[in-house]
């Protein structure tokens, strides 16, 4: 069972638009929330995260919205860029508990000028 | 700055030879050391996770196994490797102590034939 799910898919919006990446989770004791950014042909790279003490994290053009009762959030990405163009993990996991970091399946976001 | 170093960059094996790949972390000492596979536009499945030298966990089988002969170095190997070993390897690090940043290697393309 997939402990972290991502929606959609796959995405594909217009520069200048803004994207929304969709994730929810099953544990309800998660409480740390990263967001990794994916190129092809390289490994991740953290972009954003929040803390479930917190509903909203803002960096730049990302924001990450997080609703702990419905164990959703959602990752807004303003003024889309061609250059945003990857595939986003939603991450989960809890504080101290070493080696658990579970990967949602993704969200490949395509930007089209 | 920490630096974090995959090798090889790419291999090429065929099925049933041995295989041995390679990552090396500068910079952190007593990091906590991870090794991930993921398929072609496929999610990060977590293989082996390690907190100190000569201690390994493993998270699933897949005929591969793990060793962390020095605190920096952390190596994934089989004897004998499947089609289904075919994929991308990638090597991440954290500091552990509840911190779950984690930051990824570049990988390590594999093609078994």
């Amino acid at each position: 069972q997939q402990q972290v799910r991502q929606s959609p898919q796959s995405l594909t919006v217009w520069e200048g638009e803004t994207a929304i990446l969709n994730c929810s989770y099953e544990n309800s004791a998660f409480d740390y929330f990263p967001w990794y950014q994916q190129f092809p042909g390289e490994g991740p790279a953290l972009l954003i995260a929040i803390r479930s003490v917190s509903d909203k994290k803002e960096d730049g053009r990302f924001t990450i919205f997080f609703n702990k009762r419905e164990k959703k959030l959602s990752l807004h990405i303003t003024d889309s860029q061609p250059g945003d163009s990857a595939t986003y993990f939603c991450a989960a996991s809890l504080t101290g508990n070493t080696g658990k970091l579970i990967f949602g399946l993704g969200t490949t976001l395509q930007v089209q000028p | 700055a920490q630096t974090i170093h995959q090798w090889p960059v790419a291999e090429i094996k065929a099925v049933g030879s041995p295989l041995s790949l390679g990552c090396t972390i500068k910079g952190k000492s007593s990091p906590n050391l991870y090794w991930y596979w993921q398929a072609t536009g496929g999610t990060l499945q977590q293989l082996f996770y390690s907190i100190t030298v000569g201690q390994v966990e493993s998270v699933v089988q897949l005929n591969l196994s793990a060793s962390r002969p020095k605190d920096d170095q952390f190596i994934l190997s089989t004897e004998k490797l499947l089609l289904s070993h075919s994929g991308f390897y990638l090597c991440a690090w954290s500091l552990g102590g509840g911190n779950s940043d984690y930051t990824f290697g570049s990988g390590t393309r594999l093609l078994v034939i």
